[in-house]
């Protein structure tokens, strides 16, 4: 099993551009999630999903938008990028529920200028 | 008050010492406990999780006192390849709505394992 991937891994963008980043699990995973990770800040919680067809907003939505139209992939897109939006971004996945075991990607680490 | 809170150190121990790390969490009503730990640059991995009667996985062990709210991790003979960001998780509901349950982490722990 690959686990949990995404991709890419790097990216920089102009503030106002808007993309997509990339999340996929095969271990049939119900809960995915996107986090970010900010120095001093710790993990947040952007946008969460219980299963295809469902998702739900976290702590730090805002700027943000996702998708689950299959049970593997759990695309995260940012729809005007702005500075502030410069972080580190974890997908992860886990069996059932959002308090079981989380399985993390390796990261997409973005910069707007 | 934060919801989970640790000490972000760096704790710079010497190799073959025991550290022990506390982490506190504001809400009574958390049922899952974990730690996580974070290499640099990657993405974090369970440790272990924490039961209420404390736990042990070799060198390390984990305690819950869910009456003071706060979680430990000990871990003994410490070895270089130790060193790493210790993240303290527990649940949280996801919003006042009654939301999935979901994962509240800390900001991490620091440690360095000196040779």
């Amino acid at each position: 099993n690959a686990g949990v991937t995404q991709t890419p891994k790097f990216q920089v963008l102009k503030t106002g551009q808007s993309m997509t980043l990339q999340c996929a699990q095969d271990m049939n995973h119900e809960y995915m999630s996107w986090y970010r990770q900010d120095p001093g800040m710790g993990l947040r919680l952007i946008h969460y999903s219980v299963g295809a067809g469902i998702t739900d907003q976290g702590e730090v939505p805002n700027g943000y938008n996702v998708s689950r139209s299959t049970t593997e992939d759990f695309p995260l897109r940012l729809l005007s990028a702005a500075p502030s939006q410069t972080s580190v971004y974890f997908c992860a996945s886990s069996l059932w529920t959002g308090d079981n075991e989380q399985f993390f990607g390796p990261g997409t680490r973005l910069t707007v200028l | 008050r934060k919801e989970v809170e640790q000490d972000p150190g760096p704790f710079n121990v010497p190799e073959g010492a025991t550290v022990a790390f506390n982490c506190t969490y504001s809400n009574s009503a958390s049922q899952s406990f974990f730690w996580y730990r974070q290499d640099c640059r990657k993405e974090p991995k369970l440790l272990m999780s924490v039961y209420s009667s404390g736990n042990e996985d070799g060198r390390f062990t984990a305690q819950l006192n869910r009456a003071s709210q706060y979680i430990s991790l000990l871990i003994r003979d410490s070895k270089l390849s130790d060193s790493a960001t210790y993240l303290c998780v527990v649940n949280t509901r996801q919003n006042s709505g009654g939301g999935a349950d979901g994962l509240t982490f800390g900001k991490g722990t620091h440690l360095i394992i000196q040779p």
